[in-house]
């Protein structure tokens, strides 16, 4: 069956601090992976999409990255978060014509 | 101007009142989701439109591709119902690129 797993669900972390968020899907391939944050009360803001390996379109330049290092797995990185970075980051999958859609359960990023 | 507009922003209703959320999209498009968001925050898709119509027990979701606009409707709602309804749109142009509405918090009192 298709799954995809992120974690960790809850972080807290320092200002300065760096981060590793990751996203890995099970049961297909050549999956397009998306990064977006959601703000609290408010839509969905696409940061990173990626539709093969080593293949990353940045939508909102900031101090996030992300990187695919394989087929079905998807990094979002950090190397010194800011306050601003705080939210619920979440990881999706479609197929590619984008039939097939899934989220990831989430990760509530708190930067103190 | 987003390319994808919901409406209303926000709206609550008592329960067994039936629910129209309206979705209007500015780009062609391969797919349109209905999502669903529950306090907790997991999202999971409700339907996948390309034409047509789709029932799934209490909800409806129709498109009407010509037009650029999706409907969601929920019949009999119920306080169980209560979360943000979000309407997503896979870009035809970019790789299946989503593009999200802002959502819709629906409220059901009992």
């Amino acid at each position: 069956s298709q799954t995809i797993h992120q974690w960790p669900a809850t972080l807290v972390q320092p200002v300065g601090s760096p981060l590793s968020l990751e996203c890995t899907v099970e049961g297909t391939s050549n999956p397009n992976l998306y990064w977006y944050r959601q703000a609290a009360g408010r839509g969905l803001q696409l940061l990173f999409y990626s539709v093969g390996i080593g293949q990353i379109s940045s939508e909102v330049p900031q101090n996030l990255s992300a990187s695919r290092p394989q087929d079905r797995q998807f990094i979002l990185s950090s190397k010194k978060l800011l306050l601003s970075d705080s939210g619920f980051y979440l990881c999706a999958w479609t197929n590619t014509w984008g039939e097939k859609l899934f989220f990831g359960s989430g990760t509530q990023l708190s930067v103190l | 101007k987003n390319e994808v507009e919901q409406s209303p922003q926000n709206l609550t209703a008592q329960e067994g009142e039936f629910i129209t959320i309206n979705c209007s999209y500015s780009v062609g498009i391969s797919a349109l989701h209905w999502l669903q968001q529950h306090p907790g925050g997991g999202i999971v898709s409700l339907f996948m439109l390309s034409s047509g119509k789709k029932k799934h027990g209490r909800l409806i979701a129709t498109i009407n591709i010509q037009e650029k606009h999706s409907s969601l409707h929920i019949t009999a709602s119920h306080p169980r119902d209560s979360a943000v309804y979000i309407c997503a749109v896979a870009e035809e142009t970019s790789g299946s690129r989503l593009t999200f509405g802002e959502g819709t918090q629906l409220t059901v009192n009992p």
